[in-house]
């Protein structure tokens, strides 16, 4: 069975750094590519990171990029976030997703989410 | 970036067809496929996979799901509406980066 187990979440202040975490089992976590998508409250759903099988190419969109960094580590079956310079609007659910085997970009499996929320 | 449009909420009765569209302001397929993708999220639980590349069935969902479309219009219906429905459901486009998700159309009892 497939699962997607995220930690890392909680209160932090503007400006501040967190990172979360994402731990996989059930699959072979090194055949497929990995992503981050987040939810604020009462709110849609949103990209945030897409990293390949090595980890070797790694894809944001705008809001994001050059503040938040996707990275694994397939021998330990593990996915992170590290999110610096954190704003309020990136308050929000996080959740941790597998991107299909065929390359077609859509999120087979879901993690049940972590809460991340930015207040002074 | 690519604008997926979904009405916010759809009222209809149990036992009845519920039909929900997502309209991609550009296509969303190239040749044959359609690469556009369909969520069930219910409160409080992560998103689960209905419908992938438009029309096929992902696993463990049930036959009464069904997804139909191309181009820049998309369908997923479910027939017929059960209690277990009530939920939103996202469209998603992998078309372009950024992967895009509709708002939402929150499926409401009638």
């Amino acid at each position: 069975e497939v699962q997607l187990v995220e930690s890392g979440g909680g209160l932090v202040q503007p400006g501040r750094s967190l990172k979360l975490s994402c731990a996989a089992s059930g699959f072979t976590f090194s055949n497929y590519y990995m992503a981050w998508v987040r939810q604020a409250p009462k709110k849609g759903l949103e990209w945030v990171a897409t990293i390949s099988t090595s980890g070797s190419r790694t894809y944001y969109p705008d809001s994001v990029k050059g503040r938040f960094t996707i990275s694994r580590d397939n021998a330990k079956s593990s996915l992170y976030l590290q999110m610096n310079s954190l704003k309020s609007e990136d308050t929000a659910t996080y959740y941790c997703a597998r991107l299909d085997y065929g390359g077609y970009a859509y999120f087979d499996y879901w993690g049940q989410g972590v809460m991340v929320t930015v207040s002074s | 970036d690519i604008v997926l449009t979904q009405s916010p909420v759809l009222a209809v009765s149990l036992g009845q067809r519920a039909t929900i569209s997502c309209r991609a302001s550009q296509s969303v397929s190239i040749s044959s496929i359609n690469l556009m993708h369909w969520y069930q999220q219910k409160p409080g639980q992560q998103p689960k996979l209905l419908i992938y590349r438009a029309s096929n069935l992902a696993s463990g969902i049930p036959a009464r799901f069904s997804g139909s479309g191309s181009g820049t219009d998309f369908t997923l219906t479910i027939d017929p509406v059960q209690a277990d429905d009530i939920a939103a459901y996202y469209c998603q486009q992998s078309r372009e980066s950024p992967n895009t998700f509709g708002a939402g159309t929150k499926l409401e009892l009638k």
